[in-house]
């Protein structure tokens, strides 16, 4: 049984374009939802989080976007690039614990 | 830069044996973790350790064990190796204040034939 459910599990698309990636959770402890990026032949890394008591978060071409009453949160990618081409993988977890638990993933593919 | 070793890339084991992944970790992180990563379904959580020999079971720990006998290195033990325990193994590792990011190794491929 997953407690995060994350959708797509694939995408294309154009440079330039905004692919966004979509998480669900059913735990309403979870306060703390990182993302992280993988590239092949590596591990994955933390791309950027948010906690629930914003609605959004920006890091360069990334932004968070958060529903707490959907029970929601979500991956846009501003102008990407061919380099943005990894897997993406949502995570929840409690700030006050260790764990942390992760989306199925979604591999992302942007053609030049 | 944090680093996290992976003993293996790649290993195949026979259907039976007891096989043993290890993890090293050099940023004296408290917490380290086992994952083991399936196409959709992501990053499943096996085994977690916030300490020097205390360990707690993740969402799958069944058929696996853990050991941590020093603070750097968090070995995966496969008990007696199954086909169904082929898959991408990860070992991460934080600190153990909150929002710490976990900071994985580049996985070993383990193939149970």
């Amino acid at each position: 049984q997953q407690q995060v459910k994350q959708s797509p599990q694939s995408l294309i698309v154009q440079k330039g374009g905004i692919p966004i990636i979509n998480c669900a959770y059913e735990n309403t402890a979870f306060d703390y939802f990182p993302w992280y990026q993988q590239f092949p032949g590596k591990g994955p890394a933390l791309l950027i989080a948010i906690r629930p008591d914003v609605s959004e978060k920006k890091e360069g071409r990334f932004t968070i976007s958060f529903n707490k009453s959907a029970k929601q949160f979500s991956l846009h990618i501003m102008d990407s690039q061919p380099g943005d081409s990894a897997t993406y993988f949502c995570a929840a977890g409690r700030l006050a614990g260790n764990m942390l638990t992760f989306g199925g993933g979604t591999r992302l593919m942007v053609k030049p | 830069d944090v680093k996290v070793t992976q003993s293996s890339r790649y290993l195949v084991k026979r259907t039976g044996e007891k096989v043993f992944l290890e993890c090293v970790q050099d940023m004296d992180h408290e917490n380290m973790f086992w994952y083991r990563q399936d196409p959709g379904l992501g990053l499943r959580l096996i085994y977690f350790s916030y300490d020097v020999k205390m360990k707690e079971k993740g969402d799958i720990p069944e058929g696996y064990s853990v050991s941590r006998e020093k603070k750097e290195r968090f070995s995966l033990i496969l008990e007696s190796a199954s086909t169904n325990q082929t898959s991408m193994y990860l070992c991460a590792s934080s600190l153990v204040q909150t929002n710490q990011p976990q900071h994985f190794g580049d996985g070993t491929r383990l193939s149970i034939l």
